[in-house]
């Protein structure tokens, strides 16, 4: 089956703890996103990389780190948790910039 | 920054009612999608649509993007179609093409 799968499902850590989100892909696409959606929110991006060995910064990057060593995987890494990293969190990607962005099933983040 | 701005917020519809949802942006974009996230928090693509109209079913989108806003149809609303309804727009920056989400619409369809 070709898709994006993102684990675990859930996440639990402690505050100042690094917690590392996975998400790897089989569709050959050469963009990948990471998005944050908090409750009754809209999605916010977070890294986005056009190709591999390539990333660039989103709207709220601070707090986070990536790194795209492969074409299928785009880890996401939550440096120091605080508390108000706890959401959702959303893996996607697209065969280009700008074409059509397929999502993953997320990836929820509680920090404790 | 850009602004995408969805209506309405809240919907509740009857099984095997009509409706329509509503994108409003603030600046010229690249592309538009529209996505269903499910109960689940599962976010479907529904529509890539830069301009003009497409159907998929009982779904259809129309984006006219000189006067900046997209429009989603949902008819014969079933309770599968409930969840929450994002508008993004695509726009170029500096660092190559972002996507941006509206607020979304919450919509529950009820027996």
């Amino acid at each position: 089956d070709g898709g994006i799968t993102q684990s675990p499902k859930y996440l639990f850590r402690k505050e100042g703890q690094n917690v590392t989100l996975s998400c790897e892909q089989n569709l050959n696409h050469d963009a990948m996103y990471w998005y944050r959606q908090d409750p009754g929110q809209g999605l916010r991006l977070i890294y986005y990389s056009q190709i591999v060995n390539d990333f660039q910064k989103g709207d709220i990057a601070e707090g986070y780190s990536v790194s795209r060593e492969k074409k299928e995987s785009f880890p996401l890494t939550v440096t120091s948790a605080q508390k108000n990293r706890t959401a959702f969190y959303l893996c996607a990607s697209s065969t280009a910039p700008g074409q059509s962005e397929y999502f993953g099933p997320g990836t929820r983040l509680t920090v404790l | 920054g850009i602004q995408v701005e969805q209506s309405p917020p809240d919907l509740i519809l009857q099984e095997g009612a009509n409706s329509t949802l509503r994108c409003n942006f603030s600046d010229s974009v690249n592309n538009l999608q529209w996505f269903h996230q499910n109960p689940w928090g599962q976010l479907i693509n529904l529509f890539y649509i830069p301009s003009g109209t497409k159907q998929n079913g009982r779904l259809s989108a129309t984006t006219v993007a000189t006067e900046r806003y997209s429009l989603l149809y949902i008819s014969s609303s079933q309770t599968t179609d409930s969840g929450v309804y994002f508008c993004a727009v695509y726009i170029l920056t500096g660092g190559g093409n972002k996507l941006t989400f509206g607020t979304g619409t919450q919509l529950k369809v009820e027996l």
